[in-house]
């Protein structure tokens, strides 16, 4: 089974220029999650989709993020104009629900955004 | 802003040596999952305990879970080099919206000498 593909692996921008990630789940995972991983802390969620439906986005910086999900399967975020401190590695998850409800997460390798 | 606290930051040991990690949370929770994360990799998921559970097992992973203490732990037994990479402990918020969300603490760093 292939696992959660993002793109690209490494970006470096310019502060104020747009960036874009895109984010491709597991073949049936209905939920997808896209999270910011600062240097030296844990993941922190910045949307979560079911289907192409927005389920949480309470910690997205909605001025200059946003991210879609077409048609249930692929999903992009994007970041305009990028400030300084949106360097960090962009995670893409997915998940399906198993049994008691439980969703495990699986995880892409990430995208690592630097911000000059 | 995160919900656990992973204690300690970073852990250095000889192979052979037990590893044992510790998260305290602040909320309810379904559920405490335990992640590993290779430099530069994406996370990897270890091992589950559902709030109703107080220990789990999974190979060389043991995990306990106390509710009233609001914390859990991590061991590693019988350590090997690969084990070397960050440790995160996520919880699950019981009730709401919180379907599925994760909160992620800050990680423990192992290393594993050779």
């Amino acid at each position: 089974e292939a696992g959660v593909a993002q793109s690209p692996r490494y970006k470096i921008i310019e502060k104020r220029q747009s960036v874009a990630f895109w984010c491709n789940p597991i073949s049936g995972h209905a939920t997808l999650y896209w999270y910011q991983q600062i240097l030296g802390q844990g993941p922190k969620l910045l949307i979560q989709f079911q289907n192409n439906g927005v389920v949480d986005d309470s910690q997205l910086p909605k001025d200059r993020f946003s991210a879609e999900r077409l048609k249930g399967v692929d999903s992009t975020l994007k970041i305009q104009p990028a400030k300084l401190e949106d360097s960090a590695v962009y995670l893409c998850a997915s998940s399906l629900v198993g049994l008691a409800g439980i969703h495990t997460q699986y995880f892409g390798p990430g995208t690592r955004l630097t911000v000059l | 802003s995160q919900q656990g606290e992973e204690d300690p930051q970073a852990l250095s040991i000889q192979e052979g040596e037990n590893a044992t990690m510790n998260c305290s949370y602040k909320t309810s929770i379904n559920n405490l999952q335990w992640y590993r994360q290779n430099s530069g990799r994406g996370l990897v998921h270890l091992i589950l305990i559902r709030s109703n559970e107080r220990e789990k097992h999974s190979g060389r992973l043991r995990v306990t879970l106390d509710t009233s203490k609001k914390s859990s732990s991590l061991l590693i037994t019988a350590s090997r080099a690969a084990d070397t990479a960050s440790y995160f402990c996520a919880t699950e918020r019981a009730g709401g919206t919180s379907y599925g969300k994760l909160t992620f603490g800050q990680g423990t760093i192992l290393t594993v000498h050779p």
